[in-house]
């Protein structure tokens, strides 16, 4: 079965620097990585995911992850940290079946 | 386009009563559909899913139970709540069979509280 870890339970950034997010999966074959970020009290919204082809992939919100097959990472990343970017980041790793696993989560705060 | 709605927003209930949280698709058909635990500060737990109608999987045991009784409504209930029945709760949907293949998009939860 898959597992994934995201190694920062919590990270603080300042406003405008860049941010970088862990993430390690367990997975025998290609996997279907995903990134979603929640809100306090909110649903989570899709990122961004990987499921083939170029390894680094572009988002939503100027974010984007790479995955790296050799590290089983998918580091999600952003240039500028805007404050609004304050929430909790999940990692996610999917087989073709009904396997969908999230991470723990990492809690992003800026400050100003 | 695609919407998903969940109610109750909030709730609370004392240990022992009934439970039933509702969730509904607009704007897609035979989508799978999933409900997920999240414990304060913790990750989400999968409960169930859904592949169709009368179809339910049930991932982690417990004295919940999920229905669908529409194509696109998903019902979780528990006929006796436990005080670790406390959580966030969220529904999803998928448009593929195969988790994998598609992203799941997720509804704002509904917040319980046992007490």
């Amino acid at each position: 079965a898959q597992s994934v870890t995201q190694p920062d339970i919590h990270i603080t950034v300042s406003e405008g620097a860049s941010l970088e997010l862990r993430c390690n999966y367990s997975y025998g074959a290609t996997p279907y990585l995903f990134w979603y970020v929640q809100s306090p009290g909110q649903g989570l919204q899709l990122l961004l995911k990987y499921f083939s082809g170029d390894t680094l992939v572009q988002g939503i919100k100027g974010f984007e992850a790479e995955f790296k097959r050799s590290q089983s990472s998918f580091n999600l990343r952003k240039p500028s940290v805007h404050w609004s970017d304050a929430a909790e980041y999940f990692c996610a790793v999917a087989d073709d079946g009904q396997n969908f696993v999230f991470g723990p989560g990492t809690r992003l705060s800026v400050l100003p | 386009s695609q919407t998903i709605h969940q109610w109750p927003a909030t709730l609370v209930q004392p240990v022992g009563s009934p439970l039933s949280l509702e969730c509904t698709v607009e704007g897609t058909s035979n989508p799978n559909l999933y409900w997920y635990r999240q414990a304060a500060g913790r990750g989400l737990q999968l409960l169930f899913y859904s592949v169709g109608i009368g179809q339910i999987s049930s991932e982690v045991p417990q004295n919940l139970s999920a229905s669908r009784p529409q194509d696109r409504q998903f019902i979780l209930s528990s006929k006796k709540l436990l005080l670790s029945d406390s959580g966030f709760y969220l529904c999803a949907w998928s448009t593929s069979p195969f988790a994998g293949a598609q992203e799941q998009y997720f509804g704002p939860g509904t917040r319980l509280t046992v007490t």
